[in-house]
C-alpha cells in the first residue's frame, strides 16, 4: 500500500496570500495524483488530477505540480471560499490511498 | 450533470451488517466509461477507499484491509449500486461516500455524493 503524507497539517493564512501545500508518496506514483477540497458537511470536491490538470470549473489561481513522489498544490491568492481542508489521493496502484489532509484556516 | 445520493441506516449495532445504497441520476451505472466507488471518512480523519465496482464486467476491487468483510454490487434496473460491510465495530463509524471514477483503472473520483454518517454503537 502506498502511504500518502501531507504537510503541514494546518496552515494559517490571510486572504490574498499565496499558499503551497505538500503531498509526498511513499513510492513513485508518476503523475497519478489528485487533489480535493472539502468543506464542513460536504463531500470532497475534485480540484486537480494528473498532478497538474485542473478539473472542470476550478479557477486558474489553483495549480498543481510534481511527479514521482513529491507534489504540491498552490493557491496564488487565497479567497474566502478557499479556507477548507485539502486532501491528496494516489491512483497509480490499487489500493487507492489518501493523505491525512491539510487544513487551511484564516489567520 | 451526474449526481449521486447515498442512503441507508445511520445507526448500527456491533456485529451487524451495514448496507448502503447509492442512487445515480443523470447518468447510467451501466456505462462502460465509469466505475463506481465507496469511500469512507472517520470523524476528523482523511478518506479511506473501501472498494470499486465496474458493472460492465462485474469486476470489483476491494481495500485489502476490509476485503474479508466487504461486498459491492450494481443494480442496473434501479440505476443504483450498493455496499455491504459485515461484522461492524466502532472502528467502522464514519461518513460513507459513493463516487464515480473512470472505467476500471485506478482513478480519481468525481463527483462524490454528500455522504451519510453511520454510527456503530450498542
Amino acid at each position: 500500500e502506498i502511504l500518502m503524507t501531507q504537510s503541514p497539517a494546518t496552515l494559517s493564512a490571510s486572504p490574498g496570500e499565496r499558499v503551497t501545500l505538500s503531498c509526498r508518496a511513499s513510492e513513485n506514483i508518476n503523475s497519478n495524483l489528485a487533489w480535493y477540497q472539502q468543506k464542513p458537511g460536504q463531500g470532497p470536491r475534485l480540484l486537480i488530477y494528473g498532478a497538474s490538470t485542473r478539473a472542470t470549473g476550478i479557477p486558474v489561481r489553483v495549480s498543481g505540480s510534481g511527479s514521482g513522489t513529491e507534489f504540491t498544490i498552490t493557491i496564488s491568492s487565497l479567497q474566502s471560499e478557499d479556507f477548507a481542508v485539502y486532501y491528496c489521493q494516489q491512483y497509480n496502484n490499487w489500493p487507492l490511498t489518501f493523505g491525512g489532509g491539510t487544513k487551511v484556516e484564516i489567520k | 450533470q451526474l449526481q449521486l445520493q447515498e442512503s441507508g441506516p445511520g445507526l448500527k449495532k456491533p456485529s451487524e451488517t451495514l448496507s448502503l445504497t447509492c442512487s445515480v441520476s443523470s447518468g447510467s451505472v451501466n456505462s462502460r466509461s465509469y466505475h463506481w466507488g465507496w469511500i469512507r471518512q472517520p470523524p476528523g480523519k482523511g478518506p479511506e477507499w473501501i472498494g470499486s465496482v465496474y458493472h460492465h464486467t462485474g469486476t470489483t476491487y476491494y481495500n485489502p484491509s476490509l476485503k474479508s468483510r466487504v461486498a459491492m454490487s450494481v443494480d442496473a434496473s434501479k440505476n443504483q449500486f450498493s455496499l455491504n460491510l459485515t461484522s461492524v465495530t466502532g472502528a467502522d463509524t464514519a461518513v460513507y461516500y459513493c463516487a464515480k471514477a473512470r472505467s476500471l483503472v485506478p482513478s480519481w473520483f468525481d463527483p462524490w455524493g454528500p455522504g451519510v454518517l453511520v454510527t456503530v454503537s450498542s
